[in-house]
């Protein structure tokens, strides 16, 4: 079946690097996302991995382990703006692409 | 712009009055979504679609229907709505094979049923 682990909450300071963990079991892995939501408004686009390796994408990186089912999310040089769930997501199927969510990890970070 | 949009954003009923809610994307994707949110639970797929007049179940679709007869257009339907259909929902739409192909996402519909 499909599950997908997240940290609830973490909480850092401002200029800081936090890494936000990700593990998963799927059926016909498809690719890893990365999702930013602000309380009260839409998930918006991080990052992407399909490949093991480490992406990365200004402050933010992002890190992919297919064998071992794992992937995080670092995010360094912490701004208060930064404070947001992040959701990490698995594409799954070779046809249809379906994608499944994890519960989504709160950043909270602190002056 | 680039955009999907759902309407009503905000919408209280009672046990039992059908609703629809409305979504619509300008990006010309094949691929869109049905997710509600729930505290603790995430993001949960209720539909999906492929493509005009392909729609198939997510994870959570009892009490719901879709229907996909314009790339557009992909109208979420409770028909009979219950208070444990209360909740947040997004739709989102997406290209696949273009780029990461990752999901954008309207603003939210909050639906509260009484």
């Amino acid at each position: 079946g499909q599950n997908i682990d997240q940290p609830t909450e973490m909480t850092a300071t401002e200029g800081a690097i936090v890494q936000i963990n990700c593990t998963y079991q799927t059926s016909g892995f498809n690719g890893l996302f990365w999702y930013q939501q602000h309380a009260g408004e839409a998930p918006t686009f991080l990052s992407y991995n399909v490949l093991d390796g480490l992406e990365e994408k200004g402050r933010f990186s992002s890190f992919l382990s297919r064998s071992k089912g794992y992937s995080y999310l670092l995010l360094k040089e912490l701004q208060m703006k930064d404070s947001a769930s992040y959701l990490c997501a698995v594409r799954e199927g070779t046809g249809g692409f379906k994608t499944i969510f994890g519960a989504g990890t709160r950043l909270f970070v602190k002056a | 712009e680039a955009q999907v949009t759902q309407n009503p954003r905000y919408l209280i009923t009672v046990t039992g009055k059908k609703l629809t809610v409305t979504c619509s994307q300008n990006m010309n994707h094949e691929y869109m979504s049905w997710y509600r949110q729930d505290p603790g639970l995430g993001l949960r797929q209720i539909y999906y679609s492929m493509n005009v007049e392909v729609t198939d179940k997510g994870d959570v679709p009892e009490g719901y229907k879709v229907s996909r007869k314009e790339k557009r257009n992909f109208p979420l339907i409770l028909e009979s709505p219950s208070p444990n259909q209360t909740s947040l929902y997004f739709c989102a739409s997406s290209r696949p094979g273009q780029g990461a192909g990752e999901l954008f996402f309207g603003e939210g519909s909050r639906l509260t049923v009484l």
